[in-house]
């Protein structure tokens, strides 16, 4: 089945330490983003990549990482400079035709929970 | 100003009703336009695309006002299973693969 996965489901956090949150596709789509969720607030973009090697930060980038090395792999580190981390994360890829009506599809997301 | 605003609900609805809500957009210039489903603690799946004569999808139907920047989602002969939270999802055209999300709208169907 192609699809999105993400690992863990759920993290926890100690103040001070970095988390990597894992994301992989097979649905050999080039461009992959990383979304944060917040009670009652929409998503929020925190990074996102349109093809290997190369990303872009989106509105929230501070205080988290990424990496592109694999069309397939894009994970996510929260670091300790970001002070507020408990939320859901999620992350999406999408293919880069192009068109307006290229939409985006969800992996089932981590809950990060900090200690 | 919130670039999507949605009304937050939650819209309680009588099984086999009829429900509709809106969702307005900042950016005149907006060409791409998306309702998302969200269940409690899941993943966003993608439920239509609007287009701009409206779109109908079953039971869904979607409709886009320019001159007034909003879209709408129409809900008929509501089941239990459409208890759920939308999210009213904007490209502008400026910005590509980067969506603006509302934070959603939540329908609560009861028996």
């Amino acid at each position: 089945d192609g699809g999105i996965t993400q690992s863990p489901k759920y993290l926890f956090r100690k103040e001070g330490q970095n988390v990597t949150l894992s994301c992989e596709q097979n649905l050999n789509h080039d461009a992959m983003y990383w979304y944060r969720q917040d009670p009652g607030q929409g998503l929020r973009l925190i990074y996102y990549s349109q093809i290997v090697n190369d990303f872009q930060k989106g509105d929230i980038a501070e205080g988290y990482s990424v990496s592109r090395e694999k069309k397939e792999s894009f994970p996510l580190t929260v670091t300790s400079a970001q002070k507020n981390p408990t939320a859901f994360y999620l992350c999406a890829s999408s293919t880069r035709r192009g068109s307006l009506q290229e939409t985006q599809y969800f992996g089932p997301g981590t809950r990060l929970l900090v200690l | 100003r919130k670039e999507v605003e949605q009304d937050p609900g939650p819209f309680n609805v009588p099984e086999g009703a009829t429900v509709a809500f809106n969702c307005t957009y900042s950016n005149s210039a907006s060409q791409s336009f998306f309702w998302y489903r969200q269940d409690c603690r899941k993943e966003p799946k993608l439920l239509m695309s609007v287009y701009s004569s409206g779109n109908e999808d079953g039971r869904f139907t979607a409709q886009l006002n320019r001159a007034s920047q909003y879209i709408s989602l129409l809900i008929r002969d509501s089941k239990l299973s459409d208890s759920a939270t939308y999210l009213c999802v904007v490209r502008p055209t400026d910005s590509w693969g980067k969506l603006q999300f509302g934070a959603g709208t939540q329908v609560v169907v009861t028996p």
